[in-house]
């Protein structure tokens, strides 16, 4: 049982260029998240999912896409990458039985542009 | 709307010392308030959380915080410092959409020998 698992564990890119986040949970949570870390900042929202092939807007979602093709994969998109987007990306999961409940956290994924 | 303030970026204490990290929060519905610890170049894990049950709420490595409606605070504490709880310690409240996450701005706990 790995829980959330992400990958790249790291990158560095230049401007313009595109990449994608790949978030994997084995715990068949129905809900999923992708935050941004920045420091003195906290995490905040960027996208999430309430289930297989739904998505839905965060706090921050501005330059990112995502998809929820299958129900234990969550991708974030980077179409052009720019230098604001310098961050630590987490992805987190969870049940669907109330608001109550714990989110778990993939390892992260820091990423550098250039 | 949803919002927590975590007073004091950094916080430093010496082995075997009391610590205490501040949670302010801000909810227009009974809040579920959680406690994340950050090690370095790691994750996120969950310390404790409250849920409406009890207002003294015990978590891993002997955290605890304490629920108070009266001061909208949910203070997080332990009575001994040890050199492992150095990290950067969460506070958030979960909103009832989707249950999404409003972080606070983290407080970095350095523990001095």
């Amino acid at each position: 049982n790995a829980g959330v698992t992400q990958t790249p564990k790291f990158r560095v890119l230049k401007t313009g260029q595109s990449m994608t986040l790949l978030c994997a949970q084995d715990m068949n949570h129905e809900y999923m998240y992708w935050y941004r870390q920045d420091p003195g900042m906290g995490l905040r929202l960027i996208h999430y999912s309430v289930g297989e092939g739904t998505t839905a807007k965060g706090e921050v979602p501005d330059g990112y896409n995502v998809s929820r093709l299958k129900k234990q994969n969550f991708l974030l998109g980077l179409e052009s990458a720019a230098p604001s987007q310098t961050s630590v990306y987490f992805c987190a999961s969870r049940e669907d039985r109330g608001h109550g409940e714990t989110q778990y956290f993939g390892p992260g994924t820091r990423l550098l542009v250039l | 709307a949803q919002s927590v303030t975590q007073l004091g970026s950094h916080v430093s204490v010496s082995e075997g010392a009391l610590v205490l990290l501040r949670c302010n929060y801000s909810s227009s519905v009974p809040p579920y308030l959680f406690w994340y610890v950050q090690y370095p170049n790691q994750g996120l894990q969950l310390l404790l959380k409250y849920t409406s049950a009890a207002t003294l709420v015990k978590g891993i490595n002997g955290f605890e915080a304490e629920f108070k409606k009266s001061e909208t605070s949910f203070h997080l504490t332990k009575p001994s410092a040890h050199m492992s709880d150095a990290a950067e310690y969460f506070c958030a409240v979960s909103k009832p959409s989707y249950g999404k996450l409003t972080f606070g701005q983290g407080t970095i706990l350095t523990v001095h020998p």
